[in-house]
């Protein structure tokens, strides 16, 4: 079983759109969680941590069921900026080295 | 805002060639990573580096691989020989010391090697 899994994409929305992706995650040992984000070529950049209550960043907003281990991106009002690859990405505490989702591909259609 | 750097942008060798990767992390960063991502395939693990010394590695980094910090600043990856499959992109990351939780790695904007 790979150790992050994300739904594979790619997702086409429209500009406005609400778009949903999910990850899980095998390694009960995991405490931290983040979505990052990769544009074409580029290097994966922090979107936002995971944390347990759930947290929301503008559009952005992260949900984590330790229970279940999934892990949830919603984006709301989706902008053709968005158009990217979404990482889920796992590590145990500390200075340990991320563990990265193949990645979800979403693109933003006007 | 500080940032990791990274050189070469690209760099193209012969099979069994040694290259060096090299890295210059934020400055008052303590901790350093080397990431790579094969084309069209997940970002993997290769190496931490603490203290002048490696304090986690992954599988795929072999005897062919070796890290050093030959300064304060730079960071370097060393592909002894390289092989077709090494052909990726190579992140460097940094972050802060913690051990009790997990800042953020800041990555650089990546090294892709191509070996023919």
């Amino acid at each position: 079983r790979k150790e992050v899994e994300q739904d594979p994409g790619p997702f086409n929305v429209p500009e406005g759109a609400t778009v949903a992706f999910n990850c899980t995650y095998s390694n009960s040992a995991s405490q931290s969680f983040f979505w990052y984000r990769q544009d074409c070529r580029k290097e994966p950049k922090l979107l936002m941590s995971v944390y347990s209550s759930g947290n929301e960043d503008g559009r952005f907003t992260a949900q984590l069921n330790r229970a279940s281990q999934y892990i949830s991106l919603l984006i709301r009002d989706s902008k053709l900026s968005d158009s990217a690859t979404y990482l889920c990405v796992v590590n145990r505490v500390g200075n340990t080295p991320l563990v990265f989702g193949k990645g979800t591909r979403l693109s933003v259609i006007a | 805002e500080p940032e990791v750097t990274q050189t070469p942008s690209h760099q193209v060798t012969q099979m069994g060639q040694e290259v060096i990767l090299r890295c210059v992390p934020i400055s008052n960063h303590l901790y350093f990573y080397w990431y790579r991502q094969i084309l069209g395939q997940k970002v993997e693990f290769l190496v931490s580096f603490y203290n002048n010394e490696i304090s986690e590695k992954s599988e795929i980094f072999d005897d062919q691989f070796s890290v050093e910090r030959p300064d304060g600043s730079n960071f370097t990856l060393k592909i002894r020989s390289t092989k077709l499959e090494d052909s990726a992109m190579y992140f460097c990351a940094s972050s802060v010391r913690s051990s009790y939780i997990s800042y953020e790695q800041y990555f650089g904007p990546g090294t892709r090697l191509t070996v023919t």
